[in-house]
Parts: structure tokens; sequence; C-alpha cells
């Protein structure tokens, strides 16, 4: 079975562009997360889509957006890049049960690098 | 709320000897936790998870942690510790949110 996949797998933008990154869950996973791992920071929640709809944003402003489409992918959209947007995007799927016990799968992620 | 306190950005150890990461959670209700293990320039892999089945939690690779309430922990532990367990490991939790919430992580170094 296929894991979490992401695209692409580097990305070079220059600062004031706008950069899209991918992710297509695991087969059968209605939820989608993504992470930003800047250096030393850890994981800092970005988004979370569910059946299609955004049921949460973290503290991010809203040049970071998304959407999830009908097969479940997503795509994050970053605008008016910063240099400081440069980072590791992670994309992790998840089934929704009412135990909130299911883990999240991760994909290899996206570098994304802003110069 | 939730949240993770990772104590300790890095851990250096001697291959063979005991890997100890701790973890320290903040949950307003009864938790689920998770420790995530991640090498160079890839993504996550979950380690072990703990769902209130058993309170000693045995994951892969030879890893295991201990829910304590008491001391709102779930430290991850090896006996002992291999060249290719050098990484960095993450803690994460689930509260009262469908969101896992991570700890900044823990770099493990393990010397010859």
């Amino acid at each position: 079975e296929a894991g979490v996949t992401q695209s692409p797998t580097h990305l070079i933008k220059t600062r004031g562009q706008q950069a899209t990154l991918r992710c297509s869950p695991i087969s059968g996973h209605t939820s989608v997360y993504w992470y930003q791992q800047a250096l030393g920071l850890g994981l800092q929640f970005l988004l979370w889509y569910d059946e299609g709809e955004e049921r949460n944003r973290g503290n991010f402003p809203p040049r970071f957006s998304g959407r999830q489409f009908p097969n479940y992918s997503s795509e994050l959209n970053v605008n008016a890049l910063e240099l400081e947007d440069s980072a590791l995007y992670l994309c992790a799927s998840s089934l929704i049960e009412p135990e909130r016990n299911t883990e999240a799968f991760f994909g290899q992620g996206t570098r994304l690098t802003v110069v | 709320a939730q949240s993770v306190t990772q104590l300790g950005s890095h851990v250096s150890v001697s291959e063979g000897a005991l890997v100890l990461l701790r973890c320290n959670y903040s949950s307003s209700v009864p938790p689920y936790l998770f420790w995530y293990v991640q090498y160079p320039n890839q993504g996550l892999q979950l380690l072990l998870k703990y769902t209130s089945a058993a309170t000693l939690v045995k994951g892969i690779n030879g890893f295991e942690a201990e829910f304590k309430k008491s001391e709102t922990s779930f430290h991850l532990t090896k006996p002992s510790a291999h060249m290719s367990d050098a990484a960095e490991y993450f803690c994460a939790v689930k509260g009262g949110s469908y969101i896992p919430t991570f700890g900044r992580g823990t770099s493990l170094i393990v010397h010859p």
C-alpha cells in the first residue's frame, strides 16, 4: 500500500513569489494535516483538512492557505514568500476516529527554499 | 489545551548505553501519546503510541515508553543504543483535539 506522497521534493522560489505544495494521503484516509518544520522549531501546525473542509488552522498568516480535493489529496499554497518561509513542509494523513487514538502517517516532505 | 515539552534538544550516548529521551505533556483530558523518529531529510515514522490499553508500550527497533499519569510523562527508552538510532525524536500528544501537537524534538547522537 502506498504511503503519503508529497511533491515536489525540493522547491526553490524567489521572495515574493507563490509556492504550491501537493500531498496525496494514504488510501482511505480522509484527514490531511500540514506542518512546517523550520530549523530548531520542531513541527508547527499549519492546517487540518477533513472530508474536503478546513477544520482548523494554526497561528500562521493568511498567505498560508490550502484546500482538499474530493479524492482527499491536498495542496498548500504560500503566497508572497518571505525568506523565513524556508523550511521542510510535512504532510500527514490519518483516519479520524471518535477516540482520537489514531496516529498520523507522514510523507517525506517538501523542502522549500526562498532566496 | 495540549502541549508537549521535550527536555534536552540533544542527547549524546555511547553505543551500547541506555537511551532515555524525556517527554512531559499537558492535556485537559486523558491524552493519547506518540513517539516518532525522523532520519535526515525524511518524514516522521511512528515508533510507538499510548492509547490507554497499557502504561508500558513497546515499539519498533527495541524502543519502549512508559505512561506515568502522576508525573505527566511519557519518556522513551532503549536498553542499548545502536549507531543506527542516531536521529531526531519527537513526542506528540492528542488531548481534546484531533490535531497532534509535537514537541521541539530531541536529537540523539550515538558515539562509537
